[in-house]
């Protein structure tokens, strides 16, 4: 079975900060996709980075980036110089059959002033 | 703009009533999908279709139902068998292809909350 596991519920911290968020799969596939989602109080889901398998550089998109540990089965999330905006609900997501998408449980990060 | 809309953004049900809520999108994707989000929790998938006129059940597609006659469009229907259908609801749509420089990313619209009365 292909699964998503975050482990952190909840996480904290301050402004201007890194935190990094965790997220590890299991999947027997070769060439996959993930996918970093962002869901604040909105409730809207933002994607905010994705990460080919098959790539070995890490995927950056301006103050998010991913460590992707392709044998550990690891994609955690960094964000740096952390602002109020960032504080959301974090999920990790995985494609499974076909184009569906596996979530994880989510991680709720709060930015603190 | 191309994006993904939801309507209503809040929805009011009485016991045994079937609702629908709608999801449209203008960017030409193939495929479109239907989650549930309970409270603190992550998304679980209804029904999904990778092609018009063609869907099938996700993992919780019991007392649910949809319908996919244009590209653009793909209704769902909570009925009156769903036994606890208050929750936020959120479509989504993607390209499907694997020809694509972004293959199975998900974009999603803003979502519908369902309150039963």
């Amino acid at each position: 079975a292909q699964t998503v596991t975050q482990s952190q519920p909840e996480m904290s911290v301050q402004e201007a900060e890194t935190v990094t968020l965790s997220c590890t799969y299991d999947t027997s596939e070769s060439n996959y996709y993930l996918f970093w989602y962002k869901q604040p109080p909105s409730r809207q889901m933002i994607l905010v980075i994705r990460q080919e398998a098959y790539k070995q550089q890490n995927a950056t998109e301006n103050r998010f980036s991913v460590n992707f540990q392709k044998a550990a089965k690891s994609f955690s999330l960094k964000i740096s110089d952390s602002q109020l905006g960032d504080t959301a609900m974090y999920f990790c997501a995985f494609p499974t059959s076909g184009s569906r998408l596996t979530f994880g449980e989510g991680t709720q990060l709060t930015v603190n002033p | 703009d191309g994006g993904i809309t939801q309507s209503p953004k809040y929805l009011f049900r009485k016991e045994g009533q079937n609702v629908t809520l709608s999801c449209e999108q203008n960017l030409n994707h193939d495929a479109m999908y239907w989650y549930r989000q309970d409270p603190g929790q992550g998304l679980r998938l209804i029904y999904y279709s990778q092609i018009v006129n063609d869907f099938q059940k996700g993992d919780i597609a019991e007392g649910y139902s949809v319908s996919r006659e244009k590209k653009e469009s793909f209704p769902l229907t909570v009925t009156s068998a769903q036994k606890n259908p208050t929750a936020f609801y959120l479509c989504a749509s993607s390209t499907a292809s694997h020809h694509d420089d972004s293959p199975d990313t998900q974009y999603f619209g803003p979502g519908t909350r369902l309150t039963v009365l």
